[in-house]
């Protein structure tokens, strides 16, 4: 299996533009989660579905923040406008039963 | 909230030493998992743990569940260069997992 597939691995992007982060999940895997880790706040989790249906998305920051899953393999976190203060590594991950793993993030630079 | 309460937040070690590190809660967990962060890449899992008291172990790494459910250890025996790194260690109760804010492990040559 590929795992969890994230893209792009790295955006530069300017504050004021529109940014989508794309997620593909482990075939089968019944959850999916977005986290953003920084420095200063580790990792937090911002959202998750189970079977595409969003469940807990109390850590998005702001609704600048939105994201979808239209189906079982594909997930995407959009943040319109962007600010220099989202700038993060961005993960996807997925789980099945008691075990998750982990993409290997979105490293997101807003200048 | 749920918090996790993961130490050493970091550690300097020499070549060839065992390590510990660990976690506590004030909440029960149903699973304990650890993961292992390389620098530019997200968190690998490397132990689960599903039962209280379970001791499980991969390669030079062991873990164990607390009897109690609120703490977890993980060891490593015979530390070497590619060990170092952010371990996390992460709590799973209902739908959600929690995680630790991670032990940076340093090896010294």
């Amino acid at each position: 299996d590929a795992g969890v597939i994230q893209s792009p691995r790295h955006e530069v992007t300017e504050m004021g533009q529109e940014v989508t982060l794309r997620c593909k999940p482990i075939s089968g895997h019944d959850y999916l989660f977005w986290y953003r880790q920084t420095m200063m706040r580790g990792l937090e989790l911002l959202i998750y579905f189970n079977n595409n249906v969003p469940i807990d998305d109390s850590g998005m920051p702001e609704d600048r923040f939105s994201a979808k899953m239209p189906n079982a393999s594909f997930s995407t976190l959009k943040i319109q406008p962007s600010e220099p203060r989202d700038s993060a590594v961005y993960f996807c991950a997925s789980r099945l039963g008691g075990k998750q793993y982990f993409g290997p993030g979105t490293r997101l630079t807003v200048t | 909230g749920q918090q996790l309460n993961q130490s050493p937040q970091s550690m300097f070690i020499q070549e060839g030493e065992d390590v510990s590190m660990n976690c506590t809660s004030s909440s029960i967990f149903n699973t304990w998992l650890w993961y292992k962060q390389d620098p530019g890449e997200g968190p690998v899992l490397l132990i689960a743990l599903y039962k209280a008291g379970e001791l499980t172990s991969n390669g030079r790494l062991t873990a164990q569940f607390g009897i109690t459910r609120k703490d977890s250890f993980l060891n490593i025996s015979a530390s070497i260069p590619s060990d170092v790194g952010i371990y996390f260690c992460a709590g799973n109760r209902d739908d959600k997992i929690i995680f630790g804010k991670g032990t940076r492990l340093h090896i010294l040559p």
